[in-house]
């Protein structure tokens, strides 16, 4: 079956532009989590989605960065006014229910930030 | 501050042979452990995965050794084949939580 997609699969922007990363999770799960991966880092929680419940937001590195999920499916994760240590592979991740499940990852996002 | 640490960013070793990757934590509250393999221009993917009520699982060719006391696991493979060249991420959380706390990840290289 399908699973996680994100889009784009790059993005390259100029240092103060606004982007946003969509998340396509897999169909019935009803977590979802954004992830960024810099270089040379490991993998930083940034937000987490469970059903209709308010997002844990406590990994969003400042409030530049924000996120929606529509539906309880689509999510997309905005940076406004982007800067260079944006730069990295921001990866979402589906989960089939509660937190301790296994989660399935996308491909991930790269962004560079000019 | 980094609460799960895999000192090692790379590792070669033969084809058929054991590859050990390793991996330590800080907080001794954790009680759920994952690895995840990753290919290049791929998402991470679930490998295998322990609780802290054990101290070994085993799929396959994979196990995983849970060491509390150390807050150290390690994921074996073997034999080890070409095909398992990856960077390999351990993860940890606490069971009821909502957050993986993810290593830098280790470079598997398996020689043919």
């Amino acid at each position: 079956g399908a699973g996680v997609s994100q889009s784009p699969s790059n993005k390259v922007t100029e240092k103060g532009k606004d982007v946003e990363l969509r998340c396509d999770p897999i169909s019935g799960h009803t977590a979802l989590y954004w992830y960024r991966q810099s270089l040379g880092q490991g993998l930083e929680f940034l937000i987490y989605f469970q059903g209709n419940s308010a997002p844990d937001k406590s990994g969003l590195p400042s409030d530049r960065f924000s996120a929606e999920r529509t539906g309880g499916s689509v999510s997309t994760l905005t940076i406004q006014r982007t800067q260079q240590e944006d730069s990295a592979v921001y990866l979402c991740a589906s989960s089939q229910s509660e937190a301790g499940e296994t989660q399935y990852f996308g491909p991930g996002t790269r962004l560079l930030v000019l | 501050d980094q609460q799960v640490k895999q000192n090692s960013p790379s590792l070669s070793v033969q084809e058929g042979r054991i590859s050990i990757l390793n991996c330590d934590y800080t907080n001794s509250m954790f009680d759920y452990f994952l690895w995840y393999k990753k290919y290049p221009a791929e998402g991470p993917t679930f490998l295998i995965s322990i609780s802290s009520i054990k101290d070994k699982n085993e799929d396959g060719r994979f196990t995983v050794f849970l060491n509390k006391s150390a807050k150290h696991l390690s994921l074996h493979i073997v034999p080890s084949q070409p095909g398992d060249s990856a960077v390999y991420f351990c993860a940890a959380s606490f069971f009821t939580g909502n957050q993986f706390y993810f290593g830098t990840g280790t470079s598997l290289t398996v020689i043919p």
